[in-house]
């Protein structure tokens, strides 16, 4: 079976510059989530979704951040205009609904590393 | 206090030991726990799950578990060195599907 798939791998880019990161979850999982990890803070949930739908994004550090789901099949997160302190590899992650109140563990991508100049 | 806490580490265990790793967590209300492992580099990949109260074991892991004092932990048997890596203590807060993650303890494995 297919993992989540984030593209691209790596992105360096100026600041300034919009960076859009993809993720392609697992099919058949209802749930998605952001998260950013850097050495500082750690792994860092942004945002995620059910169906879709966006759930909770207060951990989106500001407006410069969106995300958008727009199928079951695909998500993007974007930032605009992007700051050097916006450096961190993201991740994302998918997983299948709860099963009688518990919740079903987080599959992660393989991340986008992100560097802004 | 933070939500999800962890010694950063880092644990030095020689080849064949136990390694132990343990969490706390700030919401009682939780009902999902996980332990991750990360090596430099990749993503964090899922060890265990734990729901209930007492030990849940799987080959050479086993997780524990104690609600009333808000403690998960982590034992690695018969450690090896290609156990190093970082491992991420995950909680899911307030009854709900947001998780929250640990710092993570550095373990190193020495052969």
């Amino acid at each position: 079976d297919a993992g989540v798939i984030q593209s691209p791998r790596h992105e360096v880019t100026e600041m300034g510059q919009e960076v859009t990161l993809r993720c392609k979850p697992i099919s058949g999982h209802d749930y998605l989530f952001w998260y950013r990890q850097t050495m500082m803070r750690g792994l860092e949930l942004l945002i995620y979704f059910n169906n879709n739908v966006p759930i909770d994004d207060s951990g989106m550090p500001e407006d410069r951040f969106s995300a958008k789901m727009p199928n079951a099949s695909f998500s993007t997160l974007k930032i605009q205009p992007s700051e050097p302190r916006d450096s961190a590899v993201y991740f994302c992650a998918s997983s299948q609904g709860p099963d009688r109140n518990s919740n079903q563990p987080q599959h992660f991508g393989d991340g986008t590393r992100l560097s802004i100049l | 206090q933070k939500e999800v806490e962890q010694n950063s580490g880092p644990l030095s265990v020689p080849e064949g030991a136990i390694a132990s790793l343990n969490c706390t967590y700030s919401d009682r209300v939780s009902q999902s726990f996980f332990w991750y492992r990360q090596y430099s580099g990749k993503s964090p990949e899922l060890i265990m799950s734990i729901y209930s109260n007492g030990d849940k074991e799987d080959g050479r892991f086993t997780a524990q578990l104690n609600k009333a004092s808000q403690y998960v932990s982590l034992l690695i048997r018969d450690s090896q060195p290609s156990d190093s890596a970082t491992y991420l203590c995950a909680v899911s807060i307030r009854g709900g599907f947001k998780t929250i993650f640990g710092a993570g303890t550095r373990l190193f494995v020495k052969a």
